[in-house]
């Protein structure tokens, strides 16, 4: 299964952009990029995915490099609220499930 | 449409007790995932049911947990004789069409805390 590597944490100012990276150099052709985020130990919550082209919706943007050995994560105007764990994953094109790892722990401030 | 329906929120047991833990997926959901969150942990994949069939158990801890996904009702996921070590937050997801299908994420619930006293 390919796996992530995320900055354990990261600052954000409230109103700016929030850039998240994630690396996954060793993602398979079939294989999707996920982004979840858990808020203060609530249920993870989907924010978006994609496979080669960038997507976005009205949470996030989700761009993947053209290797797709990378993508960032954009929360185009951070709030407090979005103040979380956020994680990447890497969707096994064997198993198929999510699997979670340590994630990047997002502080919006003030 | 409600989501994904956890109860109880939290659960309190004392040592060498059952616990049961309910989950009621999204409707139209017919595979169901539960998670299992250590205290400063991350999410550990625990059980893939779809209706009436384990799918995957591969992170199931080989004694005193079980789980099922009956016919009808809800998916319920078992811890006998609980120690303190199972104390955790328990999350449950589903999702309409099972992992063979990439492009579509699951649900996730609220969780259950246990607490084992």
């Amino acid at each position: 299964d390919a796996k992530t590597t995320q900055p354990p944490s990261m600052d954000c100012a409230e109103g700016r952009a929030a850039n998240l990276p994630c690396n996954h150099s060793t993602i398979s052709g079939n294989e999707y990029v996920y982004w979840y985020r858990q808020i203060h130990s609530q249920g993870p919550q989907y924010i978006i995915h994609g496979l080669k082209n960038n997507e976005t919706n009205e949470m996030a943007s989700l761009i993947i490099t053209e290797d797709r050995k990378s993508s960032t994560l954009i929360l185009p105007h951070a709030t407090l609220r979005d103040t979380a764990v956020y994680y990447c994953i890497v969707r096994s094109s064997n198993t198929g499930k999510l699997i979670f790892g340590q994630g990047t722990t997002l502080q919006v401030k003030p | 449409n409600a989501g994904v329906m956890q109860n109880p929120r939290h659960l309190v047991r004392r040592r060498g007790q059952e616990a049961r833990l309910r989950c009621s997926p999204m409707k139209g959901h017919s595979h169901v995932y539960w998670y299992r969150q250590l205290p400063e942990e991350g999410l550990k994949f625990m059980v893939y049911l779809q209706k009436e069939n384990i799918i995957d158990e591969s992170g199931m801890p080989k004694e005193r947990f079980s789980a099922e996904f009956p016919k009808e009702g809800p998916s319920i996921l078992r811890i006998q004789q609980v120690v303190r070590g199972d104390s955790a937050a328990y999350f449950c997801a589903s999702s309409p069409y099972g992992d063979i299908n990439s492009n579509y994420g699951y649900t996730f619930g609220s969780g259950t805390r246990l607490t084992v006293v």
